[in-house]
């Protein structure tokens, strides 16, 4: 059964604090992603892994930095948390190389900063 | 640019009764699309997919959607609500890099007993 795990589902923290979110998936997936989902507007990109070291920005990457050291696993950074940062956050993971390759996602974490 | 709307923001069935949740993209080569569903909680789980052929896709919990070019939509139905489909539901359009997805902002659907 294919997994995506995330290391928290509600996570509080304060504003100017550094913040990680770790994200592991056990499917040998070459890709990975990073969204964050506020009403209204859907999932937004914010970064994505296409191989370990490897990273591109998404569509809202400000504010926001990645860690792949590890093919399975992805790490957000909020260098510096802010308010406007309060937010679901979703991983996820698929196969490299064709289009029809669906995303996995994790069950998100839910930031609050305060 | 490529764009995914969802016009509906939330929807209300009774169940029992059919449903069709409305999808149009905007891009300018072949459309991967994809329909997902979020309980709440949960993470977002595949529905279903389409990316060639039949332009009718059946996918998982009795939800069917049907491709047309002609009018840039990727509607998702299901001919018999159950109070369990409460939940939302995305349709996403998928990049030819980097298998990146574009969201729409999502429905929220209502079961009513």
């Amino acid at each position: 059964d294919v997994k995506v795990t995330q290391s928290s589902r509600y996570l509080v923290k304060r504003t100017g604090e550094k913040v990680f979110l770790e994200c592991v998936q056990d499917m040998d997936h070459e890709n990975m992603f990073w969204y964050r989902q506020d009403p209204g507007l859907g999932l937004r990109l914010i970064y994505f892994s296409y191989d370990v070291k490897m990273k591109e920005k998404g569509d809202i990457p400000e504010g926001y930095s990645v860690s792949r050291e590890k093919k399975e696993r992805f790490s957000l950074i909020l260098e510096s948390a802010s308010t406007n940062q309060t937010s679901m956050y979703l991983c996820a993971s698929s196969l490299a190389g064709g289009r029809a390759y669906e995303q996995y996602f994790g069950p998100g974490t839910r930031l609050t900063v305060t | 640019a490529q764009s995914v709307t969802q016009p509906d923001i939330h929807i209300t069935v009774s169940e029992g009764a059919s449903l069709e949740l409305r999808c149009n993209y905007s891009y300018g080569a072949t459309p991967y699309l994809f329909w997902y569903v979020q309980s709440p909680g949960q993470g977002l789980q595949l529905l279903l997919k389409y990316f060639s052929g039949d332009t009718l896709v059946q996918g998982i919990k009795g939800f069917e959607a049907e491709f047309k070019r002609s009018q840039s939509s990727f509607n998702l139905r299901k001919p018999s609500v159950h109070w369990s489909d409460a939940a939302e539901y995305f349709c996403a359009i998928q990049m030819e890099y980097g298998n990146k997805l574009v969201f729409g902002a999502g429905t929220i659907l209502r079961v009513k007993s």
